[in-house]
Protein backbone atom coordinates (compact mmCIF):
# COMPACT_ATOMS: atom_id res chain seq x y z
CA UNK A 1 0.00 0.00 0.00
CA UNK A 2 1.57 3.29 -0.66
CA UNK A 3 2.18 5.29 1.58
CA UNK A 4 3.17 9.46 1.37
CA UNK A 5 4.73 11.36 4.57
CA UNK A 6 5.85 14.78 5.08
CA UNK A 7 8.67 16.30 6.68
CA UNK A 8 10.60 19.34 7.29
CA UNK A 9 10.69 22.56 9.40
CA UNK A 10 7.41 23.49 11.05
CA UNK A 11 8.52 27.20 11.27
CA UNK A 12 10.02 29.29 8.75
CA UNK A 13 10.87 33.49 9.09
CA UNK A 14 9.38 35.71 6.78
CA UNK A 15 11.46 36.16 3.90
CA UNK A 16 13.19 32.73 3.81
CA UNK A 17 12.45 29.46 2.17
CA UNK A 18 10.55 26.90 2.93
CA UNK A 19 11.78 23.39 2.37
CA UNK A 20 10.11 20.31 3.04
CA UNK A 21 10.73 16.76 1.23
CA UNK A 22 7.77 13.61 0.74
CA UNK A 23 8.85 10.43 1.13
CA UNK A 24 6.95 7.60 -0.64
CA UNK A 25 6.83 3.88 0.61
CA UNK A 26 5.50 0.66 -0.57
CA UNK A 27 5.49 1.58 -4.18
CA UNK A 28 8.21 3.56 -6.46
CA UNK A 29 8.08 6.88 -7.64
CA UNK A 30 8.99 6.12 -10.50
CA UNK A 31 5.83 5.06 -11.61
CA UNK A 32 4.46 5.52 -15.21
CA UNK A 33 1.62 7.90 -15.10
CA UNK A 34 1.57 9.53 -11.93
CA UNK A 35 3.05 12.96 -10.76
CA UNK A 36 4.10 13.71 -7.52
CA UNK A 37 2.46 16.78 -5.95
CA UNK A 38 1.65 19.43 -3.53
CA UNK A 39 -1.64 20.72 -2.28
CA UNK A 40 -1.82 23.35 0.65
CA UNK A 41 -4.86 24.61 3.18
CA UNK A 42 -4.21 28.00 5.53
CA UNK A 43 -6.14 27.66 8.05
CA UNK A 44 -9.71 28.15 8.27
CA UNK A 45 -9.50 27.98 4.21
CA UNK A 46 -9.73 25.67 0.95
CA UNK A 47 -7.25 23.57 -0.83
CA UNK A 48 -4.57 25.34 -3.14
CA UNK A 49 -3.02 22.97 -5.78
CA UNK A 50 0.50 24.25 -5.58
CA UNK A 51 2.52 22.07 -8.31
CA UNK A 52 3.91 18.84 -9.49
CA UNK A 53 6.63 16.59 -10.75
CA UNK A 54 7.15 13.42 -13.09
CA UNK A 55 9.52 11.37 -12.09
CA UNK A 56 11.74 12.50 -14.87
CA UNK A 57 11.82 16.13 -13.29
CA UNK A 58 9.11 17.64 -15.62
CA UNK A 59 6.99 20.04 -13.67
CA UNK A 60 3.72 22.15 -13.66
CA UNK A 61 3.06 24.91 -11.19
CA UNK A 62 0.09 26.73 -9.97
CA UNK A 63 0.82 30.35 -11.93
CA UNK A 64 -0.27 31.97 -8.64
CA UNK A 65 3.00 30.68 -7.05
CA UNK A 66 5.65 30.06 -10.07
CA UNK A 67 7.89 32.53 -9.49
CA UNK A 68 8.82 31.29 -5.89
CA UNK A 69 7.93 27.11 -6.04
CA UNK A 70 10.76 24.79 -6.93
CA UNK A 71 9.76 20.58 -6.93
CA UNK A 72 12.65 18.37 -7.44
CA UNK A 73 12.75 14.47 -7.35
CA UNK A 74 15.18 12.30 -6.11
CA UNK A 75 14.21 8.47 -7.34
CA UNK A 76 17.43 7.29 -5.45
CA UNK A 77 15.69 7.88 -2.21
CA UNK A 78 11.94 7.32 -3.43
CA UNK A 79 11.37 11.33 -2.50
CA UNK A 80 10.41 14.90 -4.09
CA UNK A 81 10.88 17.92 -2.19
CA UNK A 82 9.18 21.23 -2.24
CA UNK A 83 10.93 25.11 -1.60
CA UNK A 84 8.89 28.15 -1.58
CA UNK A 85 10.83 31.00 -1.36
CA UNK A 86 10.16 34.54 -0.11
CA UNK A 87 7.83 33.20 2.50
CA UNK A 88 5.20 35.73 4.26
CA UNK A 89 2.41 34.91 7.04
CA UNK A 90 0.31 34.32 3.86
CA UNK A 91 2.06 30.90 3.13
CA UNK A 92 1.68 29.42 6.84
CA UNK A 93 -0.55 26.82 5.80
CA UNK A 94 -0.89 22.63 6.24
CA UNK A 95 0.91 21.48 2.94
CA UNK A 96 0.04 18.16 2.14
CA UNK A 97 2.17 15.90 -0.58
CA UNK A 98 0.37 13.34 -2.64
CA UNK A 99 0.30 11.08 -5.65
CA UNK A 100 -1.69 12.49 -8.55
CA UNK A 101 -2.90 10.38 -11.49
CA UNK A 102 -1.38 12.14 -14.83
CA UNK A 103 -4.37 11.21 -17.26
CA UNK A 104 -7.26 12.67 -15.05
CA UNK A 105 -5.71 14.51 -12.46
CA UNK A 106 -6.77 13.52 -9.17
CA UNK A 107 -4.70 12.66 -6.23
CA UNK A 108 -4.46 9.60 -3.90
CA UNK A 109 -3.29 8.74 -1.90
CA UNK A 110 -2.55 11.71 0.35
CA UNK A 111 0.24 12.23 3.54
CA UNK A 112 -0.83 13.40 6.57
CA UNK A 113 0.30 17.00 5.98
CA UNK A 114 2.41 19.51 8.08
CA UNK A 115 1.72 22.38 9.54
CA UNK A 116 4.22 25.06 8.51
CA UNK A 117 4.05 28.47 10.22
CA UNK A 118 6.07 31.62 8.76
CA UNK A 119 6.66 33.70 11.77
CA UNK A 120 9.46 35.86 13.29
CA UNK B 1 -8.18 30.14 -13.74
CA UNK B 2 -11.51 27.80 -13.42
CA UNK B 3 -13.70 28.11 -10.16
CA UNK B 4 -15.32 25.80 -8.45
CA UNK B 5 -18.11 26.70 -6.31
CA UNK B 6 -19.94 24.48 -3.91
CA UNK B 7 -23.06 24.34 -1.90
CA UNK B 8 -24.29 24.57 0.92
CA UNK B 9 -21.36 25.55 2.72
CA UNK B 10 -22.18 23.64 6.07
CA UNK B 11 -25.02 21.16 5.83
CA UNK B 12 -26.37 19.29 8.99
CA UNK B 13 -28.03 16.41 8.73
CA UNK B 14 -28.83 13.17 10.70
CA UNK B 15 -27.37 9.39 10.49
CA UNK B 16 -29.65 7.59 7.83
CA UNK B 17 -30.79 10.88 6.03
CA UNK B 18 -29.83 11.26 2.54
CA UNK B 19 -28.01 14.20 1.66
CA UNK B 20 -26.61 16.20 -1.73
CA UNK B 21 -23.59 18.25 -2.29
CA UNK B 22 -23.26 20.80 -5.35
CA UNK B 23 -20.14 21.99 -7.53
CA UNK B 24 -20.47 23.94 -10.05
CA UNK B 25 -17.39 25.39 -12.91
CA UNK B 26 -17.42 28.37 -14.14
CA UNK B 27 -16.87 27.02 -17.41
CA UNK B 28 -17.35 23.73 -18.76
CA UNK B 29 -14.92 20.63 -17.17
CA UNK B 30 -16.49 17.37 -19.05
CA UNK B 31 -16.05 15.00 -16.83
CA UNK B 32 -12.85 15.66 -14.87
CA UNK B 33 -14.29 15.90 -11.72
CA UNK B 34 -13.39 14.27 -8.40
CA UNK B 35 -14.76 14.13 -4.91
CA UNK B 36 -12.65 14.06 -1.85
CA UNK B 37 -13.57 13.76 2.03
CA UNK B 38 -11.56 15.37 4.50
CA UNK B 39 -11.76 14.74 8.31
CA UNK B 40 -9.29 17.02 10.92
CA UNK B 41 -5.86 16.26 11.22
CA UNK B 42 -6.54 13.76 8.55
CA UNK B 43 -5.20 12.81 5.48
CA UNK B 44 -7.92 13.68 2.45
CA UNK B 45 -9.81 10.60 1.05
CA UNK B 46 -9.94 9.92 -2.28
CA UNK B 47 -13.89 9.18 -3.23
CA UNK B 48 -14.78 9.52 -6.70
CA UNK B 49 -12.98 10.41 -9.82
CA UNK B 50 -14.24 11.29 -13.62
CA UNK B 51 -18.04 12.90 -11.78
CA UNK B 52 -19.33 8.98 -11.75
CA UNK B 53 -16.98 6.84 -11.21
CA UNK B 54 -16.21 5.14 -7.24
CA UNK B 55 -12.98 4.74 -6.13
CA UNK B 56 -11.76 1.24 -5.24
CA UNK B 57 -13.18 0.49 -1.21
CA UNK B 58 -14.75 3.44 -1.19
CA UNK B 59 -18.62 2.46 0.12
CA UNK B 60 -21.40 2.68 -2.61
CA UNK B 61 -23.46 4.67 -0.78
CA UNK B 62 -21.36 7.31 -2.53
CA UNK B 63 -22.23 8.27 -5.49
CA UNK B 64 -21.79 11.17 -8.11
CA UNK B 65 -23.60 12.61 -11.48
CA UNK B 66 -23.12 15.41 -13.70
CA UNK B 67 -21.00 16.52 -16.70
CA UNK B 68 -19.74 20.44 -18.35
CA UNK B 69 -20.45 22.84 -15.34
CA UNK B 70 -23.10 20.77 -12.82
CA UNK B 71 -22.04 17.90 -10.22
CA UNK B 72 -23.54 16.26 -7.19
CA UNK B 73 -22.34 14.48 -4.80
CA UNK B 74 -24.79 11.97 -2.42
CA UNK B 75 -24.68 10.36 0.20
CA UNK B 76 -27.97 7.64 -0.16
CA UNK B 77 -27.83 7.05 3.83
CA UNK B 78 -25.57 8.79 6.42
CA UNK B 79 -23.73 7.20 8.45
CA UNK B 80 -21.64 8.13 11.35
CA UNK B 81 -18.09 8.02 10.19
CA UNK B 82 -19.51 10.29 7.09
CA UNK B 83 -19.48 13.52 9.18
CA UNK B 84 -16.56 15.21 7.69
CA UNK B 85 -15.73 18.33 5.14
CA UNK B 86 -16.24 17.47 1.56
CA UNK B 87 -14.37 18.86 -1.71
CA UNK B 88 -14.80 18.83 -5.44
CA UNK B 89 -11.97 19.16 -7.81
CA UNK B 90 -11.24 19.51 -11.22
CA UNK B 91 -8.44 18.34 -13.54
CA UNK B 92 -9.35 19.59 -16.59
CA UNK B 93 -6.65 22.16 -16.93
CA UNK B 94 -4.41 23.62 -14.39
CA UNK B 95 -4.01 24.87 -12.29
CA UNK B 96 -6.07 22.66 -10.67
CA UNK B 97 -8.45 23.98 -8.49
CA UNK B 98 -11.06 22.65 -5.82
CA UNK B 99 -14.41 23.96 -4.53
CA UNK B 100 -14.29 25.67 -0.88
CA UNK B 101 -15.87 22.54 0.74
CA UNK B 102 -18.80 21.73 1.89
CA UNK B 103 -18.77 20.88 6.11
CA UNK B 104 -21.34 18.38 6.90
CA UNK B 105 -22.27 18.74 10.78
CA UNK B 106 -24.43 15.79 12.70
CA UNK B 107 -27.85 17.65 13.63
Amino acid sequence: QLQLQESGPGLVKPSETLSLTCSVSGGSINSSGYYGAWVRQPPGKGLEWIGSIYYTGTTNYNPSLKSRVTISVDTSKNQFSLKLSSVTAADTAVYYCARQKVSRGWFDPWGQGTLVTVSS
Amino acid sequence: DIQMTQSPSSLSASVGDRVTITCRASQSISSYLNWYQHKPGKAPKFLIYAASSLQSGVPSRFSGSGSGTDFTLTISSLQPEDFATYYCQQSFSTPYTFGQGTKLEIK
